[in-house]
């Protein structure tokens, strides 16, 4: 399974956009690059996803790389309620379990 | 977005004792999951369940945990003997599209069951 490295943490002012990059050298062709967050200790929440597109929804878009090795979720306009752990998740097997690792702890400020 | 309630939000048992963490989804979802994340640490996967049979356990899921779906509706995770090493917040999940495989699905989290052995 395709790992993945984030940042440990990063600070984004609010109304600005937020940058969160995730590497993943190692993805393989059929694997998608997934986005969750964690907003302090409640059920991760689902963002968006891609495999080779960049994709864009009401929360948040997905750049990735033409060589999927590596992807960036931008928040267009952050709010202090976007304040989370933010999480790329490109190892989903088969059965689509979702293998989490540290995420990005992002923190809006005013 | 779709709802999924989980019960209790909070239980506090004894060590040794048995507790059954109950997750109520949309109907009609093939898979499942369960999902655990121990205060202060990464949200850890423990098993999926598909069409009323465990698809994939990780080592976590020992023969102290069981899962079911005893009524066609709930799934229900079960820790037959609790230890303090099991305190932690327990999610269950399941995709997005009823019926639908994974791979090009996201998944839904329940708001987690927060589990305290003593």
């Amino acid at each position: 399974d395709a790992k993945t490295t984030q940042p440990t943490s990063m600070d984004c002012a609010e109304g600005r956009a937020a940058n969160l990059p995730c590497n993943h050298s190692t993805i393989s062709g059929n694997e998608y690059v997934y986005w969750y967050r964690q907003i302090h200790s409640q059920g991760p929440q689902y963002i968006i996803h891609g495999l080779k597109n960049n994709e864009t929804n009401e929360m948040a878009s997905l750049i990735i790389t033409e060589d999927r090795k590596s992807s960036t979720l931008i928040l267009p306009h952050a709010t202090l309620r976007d304040t989370a752990v933010y999480y790329c998740i490109v190892n989903m097997d088969s059965w689509g379990k979702l293998q989490f690792g540290a995420g990005t702890q992002v923190v809006v400020t005013p | 977005e779709p709802e999924v309630t989980q019960t209790p939000s909070h239980q506090v048992t004894q060590m040794g004792q048995e507790v059954i963490l109950r997750c109520v989804p949309i109907s009609n979802h093939l898979y499942f999951y369960w999902y655990r994340q121990i205060l202060g640490q990464k949200v850890e996967f423990l098993v999926s369940f598909y069409n009323n049979e465990i698809s994939e356990k990780s080592e976590i899921f020992d023969d102290q945990f069981s899962v079911e779906r005893p009524d066609g509706s709930n799934f229900t995770l079960k820790i037959r003997s609790t230890k303090l090493e099991d305190s932690a917040m327990y999610f269950c999940a399941y995709p997005g599209l009823a019926g639908a495989g994974p791979g090009d699905n996201e998944q839904f989290f329940g708001p987690g069951t927060r589990l305290t052995v003593l």
